[in-house]
This record gives structure tokens, C-alpha cells and sequence, in this order.
């Protein structure tokens, strides 16, 4: 089946520290999202990425997607403790079929 | 209060006694979805729904049944437990398969 690769798995980072995770894929997305989920929570929505080289921002959140929309990156500048979760990309197979393929997320912690 | 409802929250049973999780939605959403969350291995998609009586295999279909008689609510059926099986299941809806999910809280069984 479908792959989307994520990278790292896991990120221990000294509070004001930059964090970044990427996503691959070895096809041609129509989009990606992005998603956090914190400990013992559930996923929560993010973002969305459409076109190619898309770039977004939410206050210390920056979402890129590739040129080539086969990779996206979420970073994450200036880390504070509020940021410990997973963090997935999700792509989406098969257009209006919804087929939602999940990353395997990076699991970030923030040392104080 | 927009929401996705899981129920119930947490189960311990036995091999081969059916189950049902229930999960609802009060969004007037048409696509919902089944993911099961495992350590290392990210959200797997195990069912979807584009709309009422419309349903698809996700990634790991296996040892589960669904069924969407109603908009609202998008039941996940376990017909014979068994251990593999245990895990923590996400319930989430949106507008589209394209468009963001909006995940419940989580049902975490254990079949022993």
C-alpha cells in the first residue's frame, strides 16, 4: 500500500531549541495535512497544504510543502514545553476517496 | 459543542466475545473513519465512510465490520476479539475524506 515516511521518530530538544520533522512520499500528493496529538490526547488538526511550494505559518510553526509536492516539513521555532506531543502528516490517496494515510508521527520532548 | 463521541472510553474482554465501539458525530459530517494506534506504527486507517451506507476497506480491514445506516454514527464492530486486536481506536469525521478530521477521544481495548 501506500508509504508516507516521517522522520525523525523522536526529538529530544533543550527548551528554545529549533525542532523540525519531515514527510516523504514517493508519489505525488493532491495535499497533506498536519496534525498533533499530546499525551494521552487525540490528534488535532493543524494544517493544510495544497499547492506546490506552499508555505505557511501559525505564530512559532512553519509548514512548508515541495516543489514537487512529495515532501512537507513542519518546523518549529524556539520550542517551549507546551510543544511535547506526536506530531503526524496525514496524505490523502485517491482524491475525493479519502483514503488518509497517516505518518508515524516524531515524538517531541521539551527538557525545561 | 461540535464533537466526536467514542463509547466507551476504555474496555478489557475476552477472546471471541463481540464488541462494539460506537462513535457519533453532531457535524453533519459525511466521511468518517476508523484508525487504531499502536506504539511505533502510527494511525492505521481500518474502515471509511463517504456517506450513509457507503463503506471502504482502509489499511487493516482484518477482524473488524462496520455499518452507516445514519449520518451521525459510525459503529465499529469487533465480531471475535482477538489479542492482536488490542489497541487504542480513533474515531474521526470531517466534510470530506480530503478535508480535515476531527478525531474523539479514543477507545483503548484490551482483549486478553
Amino acid at each position: 500500500g501506500q508509504q508516507v515516511m516521517q522522520i525523525p521518530q523522536y526529538q529530544h530538544v533543550q527548551e528554545g531549541e529549533d525542532f523540525t520533522t519531515y514527510c516523504n512520499s514517493s508519489t505525488t500528493l493532491s495535499n497533506i495535512q498536519w496534525y498533533k496529538q499530546r499525551p494521552g490526547g487525540h490528534p488535532v488538526f493543524l494544517i493544510q497544504l495544497v499547492k506546490s511550494g506552499e508555505v505557511k505559518k501559525q505564530k512559532r510553526l512553519t509548514f512548508q510543502f515541495g516543489e514537487a509536492k512529495k515532501n512537507s516539513s513542519l518546523h518549529i521555532t524556539a520550542t517551549q514545553t507546551t510543544d511535547v506531543g506526536t506530531y503526524f502528516c496525514a496524505e490523502n490517496y485517491g482524491g475525493s476517496q479519502g483514503n488518509l494515510i497517516f505518518g508515524k508521527g516524531t515524538k517531541l520532548s521539551v527538557k525545561p | 459543542e461540535a464533537q466526536v463521541t467514542q463509547n466507551p472510553r476504555y474496555l478489557i474482554t475476552v477472546t471471541g466475545k463481540k464488541l462494539t465501539v460506537t462513535c457519533s458525530q453532531n457535524m453533519n459530517h459525511e466521511y468518517m473513519s476508523w484508525y487504531r494506534q499502536d506504539p511505533g506504527l502510527g494511525l492505521r486507517q481500518i474502515y471509511y465512510s463517504m456517506n450513509v451506507e457507503v463503506t471502504d476497506k482502509g489499511d487493516v480491514p482484518e477482524g473488524y465490520k462496520v455499518s452507516r445506516k445514519e449520518k451521525r454514527n459510525f459503529p465499529l464492530i469487533l465480531e471475535s476479539p482477538s489479542p492482536n486486536q488490542t489497541s487504542l481506536y480513533f474515531c474521526a469525521s470531517s466534510f470530506s475524506g480530503t478535508q480535515p478530521q476531527h478525531f474523539g477521544d479514543g477507545t483503548r481495548l484490551s482483549i486478553l
